[in-house]
């Protein structure tokens, strides 16, 4: 069972619709990433958090501690949002990421 | 963006023969990452290296070899390649706090026939 469970694994939405994707693990965490893929692209990051919330652009990213659990939020979805997004952990020291296995994103005009 | 290159950007091999993929930086980042993205299972750790000469197998590592002489270098090695392995390899570089990302290379697609 991998220790970084992302949900949904495919998601469909109108363009303007507002989208949340979850990430929920299963270990103690010094942080987690939330990183986004476009078609046959390259992987970035969007967000690093060891608590609270953070915002950039359109982009909002939540995550609870006790609970094990992290959300990024899309507001006003535009279909160059259309990429996968992936979740990764990160344990102890911060020398090994640990990824979910990504949520793909369609948004259609 | 990062300093980090792979080459070559795609490769069509046949199975058993050795096949090398590199990684380079510019960053002078002591951690390098290499990692296969496979359909359903998302990025897998295959080998890393916290320093020159210094490695570590990661979950995926039967099959590959890894070699890091220079701080900008970082070398996957398929001795044998098999079907397997067919897969999208990245390399990724880190400085090793908690707090940083890790930085991705272009990728890599490799077929083996």
């Amino acid at each position: 069972k991998n220790e970084v469970e992302q949900s949904p694994q495919n998601l469909t939405a109108q363009e303007g619709e507002f989208i949340t994707i979850n990430c929920s693990y299963s270990v103690g965490i010094s942080a987690l990433h939330w990183l986004q893929q476009h078609p046959g692209g390259g992987i970035v990051s969007l967000f690093m958090l060891s608590s609270g919330k953070k915002k950039h652009g359109r982009l909002i990213a939540t995550i609870n501690i006790q609970e094990k659990h992290s959300s990024l939020h899309i507001t006003a979805s535009h279909p160059r949002d259309s990429a996968v997004y992936i979740c990764a952990v990160i344990r102890g020291t911060g020398n090994q990421f640990y990824f979910g296995t990504g949520t793909s994103l369609t948004v259609i005009p | 963006d990062a300093g980090i290159t792979q080459s070559p950007r795609h490769k069509v091999t046949e199975t058993g023969t050795p096949v090398t993929l590199r990684c380079h930086q510019t960053e002078n980042h002591r951690y390098m990452y290499w990692y296969r993205q496979d359909p359903g299972h998302g990025l897998r750790l295959i080998h890393y290296s916290y320093g020159v000469k210094d490695t570590d197998k990661g979950e995926v590592s039967d099959g590959y070899s890894v070699s890091r002489s220079k701080t900008e270098d970082f070398l996957l090695t398929l001795e044998s390649a098999t079907s397997s392995q067919t897969s999208v390899y990245f390399c990724a570089i880190h400085r090793g706090q908690i707090t940083d990302t890790q930085y991705f290379g272009p990728g890599t697609r490799l077929t083996v026939l």
